[in-house]
């Protein structure tokens, strides 16, 4: 069963680079699945930020398009995320996830909180 | 690309059906089959309940059922219990390889 697991910096300061990293583990990244980032702010709603395949092929939400970058490292069975130019909208728990070769997200990852502050 | 409309809260008491609504457009949720249901507990990350509009995963409970007439996807749970009371969410393929998700509705059992 594929098990998922955020890590990267809690703290990012205002118009820095959001990094984040998510570890693949009872699975291989070069699978079928998409692997997918979903964000929610505080008390708020799920946003979906975009989603990578092995080969590198990238889909991204329109409205986060010009600051998101995803790359998939097949060497550690991990992908990650790069948000640019970050500000306090983008404060929130980031969570990835796994959407097979279907159309729903799981399992998903337990999240980590990121924080844009100086 | 616009949030799907869901109901900010919903309530019911134990053993009642309540019923959450996914409001999306003709671009989304009205053109095809794709909306799925996630239920979240405070502090933990979102679990699939739902798929493809009506079918569940395996281990999910049968009081769970989904529908979908036009541009609005439906979440019911029947026979409320306790363990119910959490957010749920609702998602949508969006067309051009993009997905959406709902605002998020919690479900708080009386």
């Amino acid at each position: 069963q594929v098990h998922l697991q955020e890590s990267g910096p809690g703290l990012v300061k205002p118009s820095g680079t959001l990094s984040l990293t998510c570890a693949v583990s009872g699975g291989s990244i070069s699978s079928t699945n998409w692997w997918t980032w979903v964000r929610q702010p505080p008390g708020k709603g799920l946003e979906w930020i975009g989603e990578i395949y092995q080969s590198g092929n990238s889909n991204y939400n329109p409205s986060l398009k010009s600051r998101v970058t995803m790359s998939v490292d097949k060497s550690r069975n991990q992908f990650s995320l790069r948000l640019s130019s970050v500000t306090a909208a983008d404060t929130a728990v980031y969570y990835c996830a796994s959407r097979p070769p279907l159309n729903w997200f799981d399992p998903w990852g337990q999240g980590t909180l990121v924080t844009v502050s100086s | 690309q616009s949030a799907l409309t869901q109901p900010a809260s919903v309530s019911g008491s134990p053993g009642q059906s309540i019923t959450i609504s996914c409001t999306g457009s003709s671009s989304d949720v009205g053109s095809y089959n794709l909306v799925s249901w996630y239920q979240q507990h405070p502090g933990t990350a979102p679990k699939l309940m739902l798929y493809e509009v009506t079918k569940r995963p395996s281990g999910v409970s049968s009081r769970f059922s989904g529908s979908k007439s036009g541009n609005t996807a439906s979440l019911t749970i029947s026979g409320l219990q306790a363990e119910d009371e959490a957010d749920y969410h609702c998602c949508s393929y969006g067309g051009f390889s993009t997905w959406v998700f709902g605002g998020g509705t919690k479900l708080t059992v009386l």
